[in-house]
């Protein structure tokens, strides 16, 4: 149990235009989900914590106008990147908190490669 | 403010060896969790291992082992009998209460066969 799917593996969009990623808790319920961005070689660095039936929680520098998040319910999280510039090419990783016994441990997406070209 | 330092960007350990990697932190919170993570290639993120603070007793997972020192906030990784597979980067993880995980700059481990 405690599987996240995320999706896409990987886009590439036009400078310019705005990309959804979906990441989805398949069979658990997620009231909070975050949102990492992982540079090659560094480490996730939070972005954001997705709250299901209100306002993402932003981290210090993070642009919410740009990450836009919604936790559409309890087993879904969207992050929008808009107006995509090069600079947001990155892999982004989501990751929701266990529920039950596994509520100790987070579990994470397979992550999504953007390119921004 | 959380806070995880890993001093080593890059290990190297001969295979079937036994390799530790390092790790401390800060917190103020008195509840909190310690994990050891895998990112292969692939950047799934896979965990290794997991220590409850208010555990005194260290972590083991086969051949995985903490060295959890509440006191000095350190918490150091041993991999015995290491094998090709092991090869990744490793990040050490801190969770609090409010579920954030914050993790370390991380440690690219090498297995020399």
């Amino acid at each position: 149990g405690a599987v996240v799917s995320q999706h896409p593996s990987w886009v590439i969009c036009k400078s310019g235009t705005s990309v959804k990623i979906e990441c989805r808790s398949l069979d658990f319920q997620a009231t909070t989900m975050f949102w990492y961005r992982q540079f090659p070689k560094q480490s996730l660095m939070l972005m954001a914590t997705s709250n299901e039936g209100s306002k993402a929680t932003y981290e210090q520098g993070v642009e919410k106008d740009k990450f836009l998040i919604n936790h559409a319910s309890l087993t879904l999280s969207t992050l929008t990147v808009t107006s995509a510039h090069p600079e947001d090419s990155s892999f982004y990783i989501c990751s929701a908190p266990g529920t039950g016994r596994l509520n100790t441990e987070a579990f994470f997406g397979q992550g999504t490669r953007l390119t921004v070209v | 403010a959380q806070t995880v330092t890993q001093s080593q960007p890059e290990m190297s350990v001969q295979e079937a060896e036994t390799v530790t990697l390092s790790c401390t932190y800060d917190t103020s919170e008195s509840d909190y969790y310690l994990f050891w993570y895998k990112q292969p290639p692939s950047r799934q993120m896979i965990l290794v291992i997991r220590q409850e603070a208010y555990k005194q007793q260290n972590a083991t997972e086969n051949r995985f082992s903490v060295n959890f020192q509440k006191a000095a906030k350190s918490f150091s990784l041993k991999i015995s009998d290491s094998q090709l597979g092991d090869a990744a980067m490793y990040f050490c993880a801190l969770k609090t209460s409010y579920d954030k995980v914050i993790f370390g700059p991380g440690t690219s481990l090498s297995v020399i066969p």
